[in-house]
C-alpha cells in the first residue's frame, strides 16, 4: 500500500492564483482530514470528510474548498490564494471517527505565496 | 488558554540519557495520541491510548485521566530520536467529537 499521498510537495503562487493540492490514500479510510502547519503553532483542522459526498468545516476553512466524489481522493482547493496561506499543508485519513483509531498523515505540501 | 500544552518547547539532550516530554489538556478526551515528525517533515503516529500507559520498544506513554496530563518517556535515547513530538486529544464531548486538538510540539535534539 502506498498509504497517504500528496501532490505537489513544493509549491510557489502568486496572490489571486488558485490551486488544487492533491490527497489520495488506497486504505479504504472513510475519515480524511487536511490540516495546516504554521511555525510555533499545532496543526489546525481546515476541512474533514466523513465518507465519499460529506464534507464539513474544520478550525479553519476560510479560503478553501474540498469535495469528496471516492472514497479515495480529498482534494484541497485554494480558490485565490493569499500570502496568509503559505504553510505546510497535511492530509491525514484514518478508518472512521472512533478517538482510538491511527491517523496516517502524507508527506506534506510546503505552500508559498508570493 | 490553548486546549492542548506541551512541555517543554525545546530540549536537548545527551545520547543515552532518559527524556520525558508532558501534555496537559483541558477538556474531557476520549483518546490522547502522540505522533513524531522527522525532520524531513513527516508525521508518524507512535501511541494512542485512553487510559494507563503503553510501550514501544525504548518509548514509554503514560495518561493520567484525573489529571488531564500525559507524559512521553524515551530511555536510553539516540540521535536518530531528534524529531518534534506531538501531543494530541480527541475531545469526547459530541459536538467536536470529529477534530483532534493538536499541541504545537516539543522539539528534542540529542547530540551524540
Amino acid at each position: 500500500n502506498a498509504g497517504v499521498t500528496q501532490t505537489p510537495k513544493f509549491q510557489v503562487l502568486k496572490t489571486g492564483q488558485s490551486m488544487t493540492l492533491q490527497c489520495a490514500q488506497d486504505m479504504n479510510h472513510e475519515y480524511m482530514s487536511w490540516y495546516r502547519q504554521d511555525p510555533g503553532m499545532g496543526l489546525r483542522l481546515i476541512h474533514y470528510s466523513v465518507g465519499a459526498g460529506i464534507t464539513d468545516q474544520g478550525e479553519v476553512p476560510n479560503g478553501y474548498n474540498v469535495s469528496r466524489s471516492t472514497t479515495e481522493d480529498f482534494p484541497l482547493r485554494l480558490l485565490s490564494a493569499a500570502p496568509s496561506q503559505t504553510s505546510v499543508y497535511f492530509c491525514a485519513s484514518s478508518y472512521d471517527l472512533g478517538g482510538f483509531n491511527e491517523q496516517y498523515f502524507g508527506p506534506g505540501t510546503r505552500l508559498t505565496v508570493t | 488558554k490553548n486546549e492542548v500544552e506541551q512541555s517543554p518547547q525545546n530540549l536537548t539532550a545527551q545520547e543515552g540519557e532518559f527524556i520525558t516530554i508532558n501534555c496537559s489538556y483541558s477538556v474531557g478526551i476520549s483518546a490522547l495520541h502522540w505522533l513524531q515528525q522527522h525532520p524531513g517533515g513527516g508525521i508518524v503516529s507512535l501511541f494512542m491510548l485512553s487510559s494507563g500507559k503503553k510501550k514501544h520498544g525504548r518509548l514509554i506513554a503514560t495518561i493520567n485521566i484525573q489529571e488531564k496530563h500525559s507524559s512521553l518517556h524515551i530511555t536510553a535515547s539516540h540521535p536518530r530520536d531528534s524529531a518534534v513530538y506531538i501531543c494530541a486529544v480527541r475531545s469526547s464531548s459530541s459536538g467536536s467529537a470529529r477534530q483532534l486538538t493538536f499541541g504545537s510540539g516539543t522539539q528534542l535534539t540529542v547530540l551524540p
